[in-house]
């Protein structure tokens, strides 16, 4: 009964893979995220979505591209990954106001 | 502009109060939240508060906001053990299309508890 679950929760691949990563929630929230930390554990966006419309989108490679089948998921595919990619994604969700975060993807590329 | 600024690091012994403290920049009307992250975990909720309050106190929480000074502060009283974490500060501005829909971190405190 997981209210925010990501999957995986570590990935560990080579450089110039593709890789996925899923987010659902069962809050009935309307607006979705996903964020970036950093190994010096500094929290970012990266996008927004509102009932699977993309709200935000911030200064992201284009190699990071979002997807919302609908508006209980959200789901990260990053193409030809590179070494400074290698961070904890979390994803989030909210209605309104309060953000609820997953456990977050541990994602290692060597 | 939008900037959260927070100390790095706090040492309290058990039993203590800890008091955290954040400044941000932002001047609209903003939405402003502490979070709880323990290692090798994600981001747990602790509290929030509007900018037209001045306090929220919560069992052992209590935030201050200074307005005028755009400071916040997350008070613990009876801080044990297992409050050793990091904790974040972060504001929601209110954006353009009318939403809160963007948190912008601080970059952490990290507070540890000593016996």
């Amino acid at each position: 009964d997981t209210a925010v679950s990501q999957t995986p929760k570590y990935l560990v691949t080579q450089m110039g893979n593709d890789k996925s990563i899923k987010c659902e929630q069962n809050l009935g929230h309307d607006t979705m995220y996903w964020y970036k930390q950093d190994s010096k554990k500094f929290l970012k966006i990266m996008f927004s979505y509102n009932n699977k419309e993309l709200i935000i989108n911030e200064t992201v490679p284009n190699r990071f591209s979002p997807k919302s089948p609908d508006k209980a998921h959200l789901n990260l595919h990053i193409n030809s990954l590179e070494l400074g990619d290698s961070a904890v994604y979390f994803c989030a969700s909210s209605q309104e106001t309060a953000q609820y975060f997953g456990p977050g993807t541990r994602l290692l590329v060597l | 502009g939008e900037d959260v600024e927070q100390s790095l690091f706090l040492s309290v012994r058990e039993g203590d109060s800890s008091v955290i403290n954040c400044t941000y920049t932002d001047s609209s009307s903003t939405y402003l939240y502490w979070y709880k992250q323990e290692p090798g975990a994600g981001l747990q909720l602790l509290t929030y508060i509007f900018s037209n309050m001045d306090m929220k106190q919560d069992q052992r929480l209590t935030v201050l906001l200074n307005k005028k000074d755009k400071h916040l502060s997350l008070r613990i009283a009876d801080t044990q053990t297992g409050d050793s974490a990091i904790y974040f500060c972060a504001e929601s501005p209110l954006t353009l299309s009318g939403g809160y829909n963007k948190l912008i971190f601080g970059a952490g405190t990290r507070l540890a508890v000593h016996p």
